[in-house]
């Protein structure tokens, strides 16, 4: 079975602060890692994936996360954060016909 | 968002009666999900469709039922509405490869009294 845990349901960061949002996986397969953002009263919108090869995968807005495979993780980061990064972020896992999801993170960008 | 409707936007019905939310895509994916969204459990997985009449259960499935007649539409039905599943539903789409990702709708409210 595969599960999905976003161990910080909130993260408070300061405008222009590093930030760095948890995921980790337990699976006994291969898997395809995602990040998806929902900002408010919308949809969720893809960010970022990993199917294989490098190891660093950088998506939209500037985020970027890092598979590690030893650790079943694939944490992502900004090096510096804004305002509109506000939202909530979820970590997902595939495999076969679904997509599994964490509880997510709500990331609050503070002036 | 991808190509994809749902409908109604918003619903706020009372216990017992039945309620059919629509989901309808225009980029002919073979995939179609409904998934519905609580606070505190992310977005869990209800059905699932992998192609016209195809359909299978998800984490959630009891208490809902789905039909795909059409490559563009997902119906998803609650038989006798209960209160416990107030939520926001969300249709999601995709391509056969594992590493699709999948496109979105911007969700049903559904409000049950």
């Amino acid at each position: 079975a595969q599960s999905v845990t976003q161990l910080d349901s909130q993260v408070p960061v300061f405008e222009e602060a590093p930030v760095e949002l948890r995921c980790n996986y337990s699976s006994s397969v291969s898997v395809y890692l995602f990040w998806y953002v929902q900002y408010p009263n919308q949809g969720l919108q893809l960010l970022l994936k990993y199917l294989s090869g490098s190891t660093l995968v950088k998506g939209i807005n500037g985020f970027e996360a890092e598979f590690n495979k030893s650790q079943t993780s694939f944490h992502l980061r900004k090096p510096s954060v804004h305002i509109s990064d506000t939202a909530e972020y979820f970590c997902a896992v595939r495999l076969t016909n679904k997509l599994i999801f964490g509880t997510g993170t709500l990331l609050a960008v503070q002036p | 968002d991808a190509g994809i409707t749902q409908s109604p936007r918003h619903k706020v019905t009372e216990t017992g009666t039945p309620v059919t939310l629509r989901c309808h895509q225009t980029e002919n994916h073979r995939y179609m999900y409904w998934y519905r969204q609580d606070p505190g459990h992310g977005l869990r997985l209800i059905h699932y469709s992998y192609g016209v009449k195809d359909t299978d259960k998800g984490e959630v499935s009891d208490g809902y039922s789905v039909s795909r007649s059409k490559t563009e539409d997902f119906l998803l039905t609650l038989e006798s509405a209960t209160s416990s599943q107030t939520s926001v539903y969300f249709c999601a789409i995709s391509e056969p490869p594992l590493g699709s990702p999948l496109h979105f709708g911007n969700g049903t409210r559904l409000t049950v009294t």
